[in-house]
């Protein structure tokens, strides 16, 4: 497998500022990694897949220009929450693909946005 | 549209007993589906993959079955034990084009109790 980290953990910040994760594969060159997010008692959704080198593809009803994602290299991905609103609080996961199909996830981020 | 559901939100079962968690799904067909742990405040940890062309995964005390005419996989943990408690997912993915990095689908999970 593939082991992932992400930083911060935790994250509290107020409406209106813009909040950066990142996502590092710490023993694994990564091509490509996912984000998702996952609201209490509900499951995980794909946001976006990461692609190194090159411009991340979201998924319907994902904001681009709300979620950049930068995949500059094969170890760390980021996700910028810019201007963030209380609706944008929630559970941010990253995941590498080893090229097996399997994913290996981060411990994720919990955002919370006053 | 694509629709996946994990039979129950919620099983309890006494230690020792097996815990068999399903999965069922509509308008898709997988490539592969995959079963996966979620402890609390944490991320999902990957447990088993299962392929289309494949009926059934062992390992250790978890058993996966996957039937694609039924669009129905199951998921069983034998011997249970209460430090097995926790949310498990099922995901289902398609093989992607050229490096295979497929997109996976969740389900919305089973929250799995096992009493002493």
């Amino acid at each position: 497998g593939a082991v992932v980290s992400q930083h911060p953990s935790r994250v509290i910040c107020k409406s209106g500022t813009s909040v950066k994760i990142e996502c590092r594969s710490l023993d694994f060159q990564a091509t490509t990694m996912f984000w998702y997010r996952q609201f209490p008692k509900q499951s995980l959704m794909l946001m976006a897949t990461s692609n190194e080198g090159s411009k991340a593809t979201y998924e319907q009803g994902v904001e681009k220009d709300k979620f950049l994602i930068n995949h500059a290299s094969l170890t760390l991905s980021t996700l910028t929450v810019t201007s963030a609103h209380p609706e944008d609080s929630s559970f941010y996961i990253c995941s590498v693909s080893t090229g097996l199909n399997e994913q290996y996830f981060g411990p994720g981020t919990r955002l919370t946005v006053t | 549209s694509q629709k996946i559901e994990q039979n129950s939100e919620a099983l309890n079962i006494q230690e020792g007993k097996t815990a068999t968690l399903t999965c069922n799904y509509t308008n898709y067909s997988p490539a592969y589906l995959q079963w996966y742990r979620q402890d609390p405040g944490r991320g999902p940890v990957f447990l088993l993959l299962i392929r289309e062309n494949e009926k059934e995964k062992r390992k250790e005390r978890l058993k996966v079955t996957f039937d694609t005419t039924l669009k129905q996989s199951l998921f069983h943990i034998t011997a249970s034990q209460p430090a097995d408690s926790a949310t498990y997912l099922c995901a289902l993915g398609n093989e992607a084009g050229g490096t295979s990095y497929g997109k996976l689908t969740f389900g919305q999970g089973t929250i799995l109790t096992v009493h002493p």
